[in-house]
């Protein structure tokens, strides 16, 4: 059925160093969505990517689909530690509003 | 507006104990989803309700039931929890419209079975 992995799992990272998750389909991924939940919790909804190729850019948060709608990446510039939290990427299930979720990459940032 | 809300927080089941956790939106979203968080898996559907009056299984329902009560609520039951029921709960919201279906999830139930 259809997956969406995502690496790596965990992430330690100095504050002020970049920080980079990828989310990879074996299959073409329909919209892609990323998610951020702080510990503890609940995911909050960051951003949706639809078009191949496309670049979105939230403050120091950079957000790809691939070309071939098969990979999508999450990029933090000069982390802060109030960046720390689990970032899921989701793919469209079908033509329906259900979501296939990544595994999730956690990021810890050391002041 | 409260967004989506979950009762109760936490909770501890005996093995064979049954439960319902609840949900409820205020955003006037049609659908509407049950999850469960377990480490390193993600989140993983169990449920969804598409529209007031439909709901259909997702990823892990064994050992669920679902009920959309009306358009705001949708409640999920555990008829007889068993340990491997030990997990973070979600439920969330969206309304699907085109290309634009971001979910709004509620602050989570976190269950143990013992």
């Amino acid at each position: 059925g259809q997956q969406v992995m995502q690496i790596p799992q965990y992430q330690h990272v100095q504050e002020g160093e970049d920080f980079t998750t990828y989310c990879n389909s074996s299959t073409t991924l329909s919209n892609i969505q990323w998610y951020k939940q702080r510990p503890g919790g609940h995911p909050v909804f960051l951003i949706q990517l639809v078009k191949s190729g496309e670049v979105k850019k939230q403050k120091r948060l950079t957000f790809q689909f691939g070309e071939a709608k098969k990979n999508s990446s999450l990029h933090i510039t000069a982390t802060q530690t109030t960046d720390v939290g689990t970032y899921f990427c989701a793919d469209r299930s079908g033509n329906t509003g259900k979501l296939i979720f990544g595994q999730g990459t956690t990021l810890q940032v050391k002041p | 507006n409260a967004g989506v809300t979950q009762t109760p927080k936490f909770q501890v089941l005996k093995t064979g104990q049954s439960m319902t956790l609840q949900c409820a939106q205020d955003m006037n979203h049609n659908s509407m989803y049950w999850y469960r968080q377990d480490p390193g898996m993600g989140l993983r559907l169990i449920y969804y309700s598409a529209s007031e009056g439909t709901t259909d299984k997702g990823e892990v329902p064994n050992g669920y039931n679902v009920s959309r009560l009306n358009k705001r609520e949708f409640s999920l039951r555990l008829e007889s929890a068993a340990p491997s029921q030990t997990s973070v709960y979600f439920c969330a919201s969206s309304e699907f419209r085109g290309a634009s279906y971001e979910q709004y999830f509620g602050p989570g139930t976190r269950l143990t079975v013992t």
